[in-house]
């Protein structure tokens, strides 16, 4: 089963900042926070991941809450083309043991 | 994009029937996996590969053989397709110390 919990929809307006949460309560001291995100019927796109220290990349920037138990993907100017549905997992990092365990995702609605 | 090339991507059989799935890699990468996509249930891993030769059961394998006998390749087998299966397929492919990363699917339907 998935070890993350989502909210199921969120809408946020062309330009804005999203931001997008995800509950890990059980994450382990080893396991990482990975968000991936699928654009229609796509494959799976990797986003980011992070330990416990925040991350910023070209695509969005990942906060984790002190005690790991949340986390926040922010998109910082989300466009039409961010409309998907997005995935937080939690996974050891590489290796068979960290296999992606999928949840229902948080489907997101970019709208002008 | 990742060097990762799923095929067929559409496919059409009969129940009954046998079908495989090819997961072909550049990437030199240790890891696949299969998964399967349907509606209501996201994606569900069906069989892993750590290895030539290594493989593992996931969540959904009834049903499901792979086989790895090269590091590039990567073959799901249904051995008596059935209505159930009927699904999106993806393969996925990780190094020891990264993400993984997606193939483009592979939309099956069982008549």
């Amino acid at each position: 089963d998935a070890k993350t919990t989502q909210p199921p929809s969120m809408d946020c307006a062309e330009g804005r900042a999203a931001n997008l949460p995800c509950n890990h309560s059980t994450i382990s001291g080893n396991e990482y926070v990975y968000w991936y995100r699928q654009i229609h019927s796509q494959g799976p796109q990797y986003i980011i991941h992070g330990l416990k220290n925040n991350e910023t990349n070209e695509m969005a920037s990942l906060i984790i809450t002190e005690d790991r138990k949340s986390s926040t993907l922010i998109l910082p100017h989300a466009t039409l083309r961010d409309t998907a549905v997005y995935y937080c997992i939690v996974r050891e990092y590489g290796g068979s043991q960290g296999n992606l365990i999928f949840g229902k995702g948080t489907k997101l609605s970019v709208k002008p | 994009d990742a060097g990762i090339t799923q095929s067929p991507r559409h496919k059409v059989t009969e129940t009954g029937t046998p079908v495989t799935l090819r997961c072909h890699q550049t990437e030199n990468h240790r890891y696949m996996y299969w998964y399967r996509q349907d509606p209501g249930h996201g994606l569900r891993l069906i069989h892993y590969s750590y290895g030539v030769k290594d493989t593992d059961k996931g969540e959904v394998s009834d049903g499901y053989s792979v086989s790895r006998s090269k590091t590039e390749d990567f073959l799901l087998t249904l051995e008596s397709a059935t209505s159930s299966q009927t699904s999106v397929y993806f393969c996925a492919i990780s190094g020891q110390a990264s993400e993984a990363f997606f193939g483009q699917g592979t939309r099956l339907t069982v008549v």
